[in-house]
């Protein structure tokens, strides 16, 4: 059974249009995030949601959406997609699990290659 | 804030040589440290972690890795180098106080030379 899953693998779309990337994890964790992976390779976090709630959001565009309609799920809609938009999108998942001091690892999923024409 | 650094975005190895992977990180506070290891069109598998526990932590396929506070590194490392090694390899931190936020590397790039 996949851990972290993200549908579509691949996503080509026209400059201007609007799309979504799903994610759903199995692990029972409460925490999960997006990353962003450019052409060079340099992975940065864009968003994180704990049982649903904001808890980071990074210097990114409002374009960008994340929706989490339950601790299984987020989502990621994208506005008025840009050329600059073209990159790989990881999802992940944590468990924050008992008190501040926790850190536990984080899951990836596969990503959605996202390429904007 | 923190910040890790790469040092080598290539790196190549003959079969069965010891591999180096170098990590240096930044942090105001005690940090986490993770390995994270990609391979070609694929999302990112953990290696290994260290959390204030052992300075000396073994991961997945044969990496180990040493946390060095006076040096402020987290090289990675393989005695012998495996055809199946070829991969990017990642280099994260956050801190320990639970702030959930990872902050990468650039990767290093793997490559293993039969």
């Amino acid at each position: 059974d996949t851990a972290v899953s993200q549908t579509p693998k691949y996503l080509v779309t026209q400059m201007g249009n609007d799309k979504s990337i799903k994610c759903e994890q199995n692990l029972g964790h409460d925490t999960m995030y997006w990353y962003k992976q450019d052409s060079k390779k340099f992975l940065k976090i864009m968003f994180s949601y704990n049982n649903k709630e904001l808890i980071i959001n990074e210097t990114v565009p409002n374009r960008f959406s994340p929706k989490s309609p339950d601790k299984a799920h987020l989502n990621l809609h994208i506005n008025s997609l840009e050329l600059g938009d073209s990159a790989v999108y990881f999802c992940a998942s944590s468990h924050k699990g008992g008190g501040e001091l926790q850190q536990e690892t984080q899951y990836f999923g596969p990503g959605t290659r996202l390429l904007v024409l | 804030a923190q910040s890790v650094t790469q040092l080598g975005s290539h790196v190549s190895v003959s079969e069965g040589a010891l591999v180096l992977l170098r990590c240096n990180y930044s942090s105001s506070v005690p940090p986490y440290l993770f390995w994270y290891v990609q391979y070609p069109n694929q999302g990112l598998q953990l290696l290994l972690k260290y959390t204030s526990a052992a300075t000396l932590v073994k991961g997945i396929n044969g990496f180990e890795a040493e946390f060095k506070k006076s040096e402020t590194s987290f090289h990675l490392t393989k005695p012998s180098a495996h055809m199946s090694d070829a991969a990017e390899y990642f280099c994260a931190v956050t801190p320990n106080f639970g702030n959930e936020k990872l902050t990468f590397g650039t990767g290093t790039r793997l490559t293993i030379i039969p």
